[in-house]
């Protein structure tokens, strides 16, 4: 149990247009998801954490309306990276949780190339 | 500020050794510390919590307070060990990731 997918595993985009990326729980509600990056040879960074129904809290340093999170339903979160640029390139992960951040179901992750 | 430091990028033991990987930490309230494990083109999965106090797959993480660390430990490492692993620490409401460490269990 407790499986989060994500779609696309892996795009490739050119530099100044828009990518979707769906996390999706698949045999359990998240009230939370969390959406993380990781930079090469970096920790995993955390940009937003988000509740179904409501606005997603971004971390300092992330652009809110770079990165757009909408979190519709119980089972679905999408990440947009707008007008992306090459220094967006990145491995983007998200993770779910039934409540608080202590177990957290992680995706297979998101590898973004822009081009 | 909360920070996770594993000081060690790249690990490797031979097979039936004694493994360590090193975990520190500096949080200034009460800390939650989590290992992470993520093994070859498999998805992030939790591989042990402090609070738990338990054993997984034969690893152990005791956190020692005084020292701030939460070095996760096995006796006798297997290749199946072979993976990332990664510290993690509990802020407010998110959790903070240490770089990894990258264990390779040589045959």
């Amino acid at each position: 149990g407790a499986v989060v997918s994500q779609h696309p595993s892996r795009v490739i985009c050119k530099s100044g247009t828009s990518v979707k990326i769906e996390c999706r729980s698949l045999d359990f509600q998240a009230t939370t998801m969390f959406w993380y990056r990781q930079f090469p040879k970096k920790s995993l960074m955390l940009m937003a954490t988000s509740n179904e129904g409501s606005k997603a809290t971004y971390e300092q340093g992330v652009e809110k309306d770079k990165f757009l999170i909408n979190h519709a339903s119980l089972t679905l979160s999408t990440l947009t990276v707008t007008s992306a640029h090459p220094e967006d390139s990145s491995f983007y992960i998200c993770s779910a949780t039934t409540g608080g951040p202590y177990e957290q179901y992680f995706g297979p992750g998101t590898r973004l190339t822009v081009t | 500020a909360q920070r996770v430091t594993q000081p060690e990028k790249l690990l490797s033991v031979f097979k039936g050794a004694p493994v360590e990987l090193k975990c520190n930490y500096s949080y200034s309230g009460s800390p939650e510390l989590f290992w992470y494990v993520q093994y070859s083109r498999q998805r992030l999965q939790l591989l042990l919590r402090h609070i738990s106090r338990e054993s997984i797959k034969g690893f152990t993480a005791d956190l020692n307070k005084g020292e701030t660390s939460f070095h996760l430990k096995k006796p006798f490492a297997q290749e199946e060990d072979s993976a990332m692993y990664y510290c993690a620490l509990t802020g407010a409401n998110n959790l903070f990731f240490g770089t990894g460490t990258r264990l390779t269990v040589i045959p």
